[in-house]
């Protein structure tokens, strides 16, 4: 039973372009969602993070979307550059801080 | 500023052998988390500590324990190693309730190699 999932492995966008990373989740339970960046060798890295009673939270370039009677949420990139080429990993947190990852999902940035 | 340290960064073991891992947290972050991402998948919550006790716990097999010590580090420790342990071991720590930041900082992992 998977409770977070993104559908799409990867995705290809041009320099400059919008990235925009989409997942889903199944437990009505979560109360926070926070997408982390991961590069090869290293830990995911935290990249921003949405409470459950909002529904949108920016920082700079990111932009996360947040629609609860949908259960979906998405990140956007905008604009995209060739250093933000990582894995995305979508998460709801639960009681107690635990982190429920989706699959991830490979973006690239061509130059 | 300090991150979550792990060691060792890559371990290789024997079918049956025991591995430790270790986890240094942030300072004056209370809670641990352990994950495991075999390869290809998602990381999967193992166990949680906050203030040296278990707080939570996940799919963590029988034959894995883990403790938090006084100083706030941590340890995973695996025996009776299987060939499907071979896994990134990824540690995070997060700071108290209440001081603003729900979120967990990850290390940079310990990669687990099951011969």
């Amino acid at each position: 039973d998977q409770q977070v999932k993104q559908n799409s492995p990867s995705l290809s966008v041009q320099e400059g372009r919008i990235s925009i990373l989409n997942c889903d989740y199944t437990n009505s339970m979560f109360d926070y969602f926070l997408w982390y960046k991961k590069y090869p060798a290293e830990g995911p890295t935290f990249l921003i993070s949405i409470s459950s009673i909002k529904d949108k939270n920016e920082d700079g370039r990111f932009t996360v979307f947040l629609n609860k009677s949908a259960k979906h949420l998405s990140l956007h990139i905008v604009p995209s550059q060739p250093g933000d080429s990582a894995v995305y990993f979508c998460a709801g947190m639960e009681y107690g801080n635990k982190l429920v990852f989706g699959a991830g999902t490979i973006l690239r940035v061509k130059s | 500023a300090a991150g979550v340290i792990q060691s060792p960064r890559h371990l290789i073991k024997e079918k049956r052998e025991t591995a430790t891992l270790k986890c240094y947290p942030i300072p004056r972050h209370d809670t641990v988390y352990w994950y495991q991402q075999g390869p290809g998948q998602d990381p999967q919550f193992l166990i949680s500590f906050y203030e040296k006790m278990q707080s939570d716990k996940g799919s963590i097999p029988d034959r894995f324990s883990a403790q938090q010590f006084s100083d706030y580090h941590s340890e995973l420790n695996m025996s009776s190693l299987e060939l499907g342990d071979s896994a990134l071991y990824f540690c995070a720590s997060s700071p108290p309730k209440g001081s603003g930041a729900n979120v967990l900082t990850f290390g940079a992992g310990s990669r687990l190699t099951v011969l």
